[in-house]
């Protein structure tokens, strides 16, 4: 079946402009993950949900950061008033969750966010 | 919360030889060890991952080792190929869900 698909693979956007970056995981996986990679790092933990429960935002950088998963499917990423130092690809990956215990996480493609 | 360290964070190998990538975890409760490898532009694929119950675990040219006590896990890859070149990631969990990464490693492959 198709894997994990995001949206849009590029965005490009003004310092103080809010963005909303999607992800698609793949169909019967109940946990989702977000994460930020910028140019030559490692992937930084951004939030999880697993099936109804509370989300971990454990690795939210701000309050400007935020996320959402609805019908325990789409997960959609806002960040609100964009700052330069925002800029990085934000990685999405799904796995089978909860009762499998950690395992294999399918990424994304990602979207490359650059922030004028 | 658990730290990954990860080294070197460039390798450059002959081809046909082999690369060695260490990493080490703080938390003794982690119990989950997998590697991803992400090409250039690409998203990281898992490679090979190794739980606590066993000290050792090999795919083809692709080895993985686990060291508990020391709290360390390295991965091998031995007659290393031209493909091979590519950032390469540990992580570990304890057993629940959050995966902490190391920094990486940039392996290249000298032909």
């Amino acid at each position: 079946g198709a894997g994990v698909s995001q949206s849009p693979s590029n965005k490009v956007t003004e310092k103080g402009k809010d963005v909303e970056l999607r992800c698609d995981p793949i169909s019967g996986h109940t946990a989702l993950y977000w994460y930020r990679q910028s140019l030559g790092q490692g992937l930084e933990f951004l939030i999880y949900f697993q099936g109804n429960s509370a989300p971990d935002k454990s690795g939210l950088p701000s309050d400007r950061f935020s996320a959402e998963r609805t019908g325990g499917s789409v997960s959609t990423l806002t960040i609100q008033r964009t700052q330069q130092e925002d800029s990085a690809v934000y990685l999405c990956a799904s796995s089978l969750g909860v009762g499998q215990g950690a395992g294999e996480q399918f990424f994304g493609p990602g979207t490359r966010l650059t922030v004028l | 919360g658990e730290n990954v360290e990860q080294h070197p964070s460039t390798l450059s190998v002959q081809e046909g030889d082999s690369a060695v990538i260490k990493c080490t975890y703080s938390d003794s409760a982690s119990n989950y060890f997998p590697w991803y490898k992400q090409e250039l532009g690409k998203r990281p694929q898992l490679i090979i991952d190794i739980r606590s119950n066993v000290g050792e675990k090999k795919d083809q040219r692709i080895a993985v080792t686990l060291n508990k006590t020391a709290k360390h896990f390295s991965l091998h890859i031995t007659e290393t190929q031209p493909e091979d070149s590519a950032v390469y990631f540990c992580a570990a969990s304890s057993g629940d869900y959050k995966l902490s990464f190391g920094a990486g490693t940039t392996v290249t492959v000298r032909a």
